[in-house]
């Protein structure tokens, strides 16, 4: 009965390659996000969908692609992946003011 | 633009002994403003929220937090720490001006020590 998962929980890949990560949430919610937990532990926003239209999108590399199949999913496609991009990524949703978090996606790049 | 500005990065106490984090905020508009709880290598778990009712709110865990206008705080407090608290915290502001998207402060370590 996981409210928001996200998958994979670890995802170690090559410099260059391109890899998703997926969400999906069970709570009903219209609005998903993905943030950004960087090295130092700062999470910032980098894209906000709410029923499946884009609301939000942070300064954040091109390279970078969300896609929301429908209001439950929200995926994060990357391309071209660099080492700066290694972060734990953190899918959420919300209705109202409260946002639920995912577990969050180890991304190394090598 | 909304901010927060989390006072210290790293905080250690005694178990048993009282609890502070401290965080002031940035913001034109009537806030809502959260603490955010992150144990190693977890997600992200609300403690407590403020949204304009009641400025003394109590979260989960035996915290609370006090929002005070006239300082631009909203602190977080426990009266006795325990050894499960230890971890990173969040003081977190949300801004209307970019839908609910949430802006998080830079976080809190607290130490518990026995």
């Amino acid at each position: 009965d996981t409210a928001v998962s996200q998958t994979p929980k670890y995802l170690v890949t090559q410099m260059g390659n391109d890899k998703s990560i997926k969400c999906e949430q069970n709570l009903g919610h219209d609005t998903m996000y993905w943030y950004k937990q960087d090295s130092k532990k700062f999470l910032k926003i980098m894209f906000s969908y709410n029923n499946k239209e884009l609301i939000i999108n942070e300064t954040v590399p091109n390279r970078f692609s969300p896609k929301s199949p429908d209001k439950a999913h929200l995926n994060l496609h990357i391309n071209s992946l660099e080492l700066g991009d290694s972060a734990v990524y953190f899918c959420a949703s919300s209705q109202v003011d409260e946002q639920f978090f995912g577990p969050g996606t180890r991304l190394t790049v090598l | 633009a909304q901010s927060v500005t989390q006072l210290d990065s790293h905080v250690s106490v005694s178990e048993g002994t009282p609890v502070l984090l401290r965080c002031n905020y940035s913001s034109s508009y009537s806030p809502s403003l959260f603490w955010y709880v992150q144990h190693p290598n977890k997600g992200l778990q609300l403690l407590l929220k403020y949204t304009s009712a009641a400025t003394l709110v109590k979260g989960i865990n035996g915290f609370e937090a006090e929002f005070k206008k006239s300082e631009t705080s909203f602190h977080l407090t426990k009266p006795s720490a325990h050894m499960s608290d230890a971890a990173e915290y969040f003081c977190v502001v949300s801004d209307p001006q970019a839908g609910t998207a949430l802006i998080f402060g830079k976080g809190t370590t607290l130490s518990v020590s026995s």
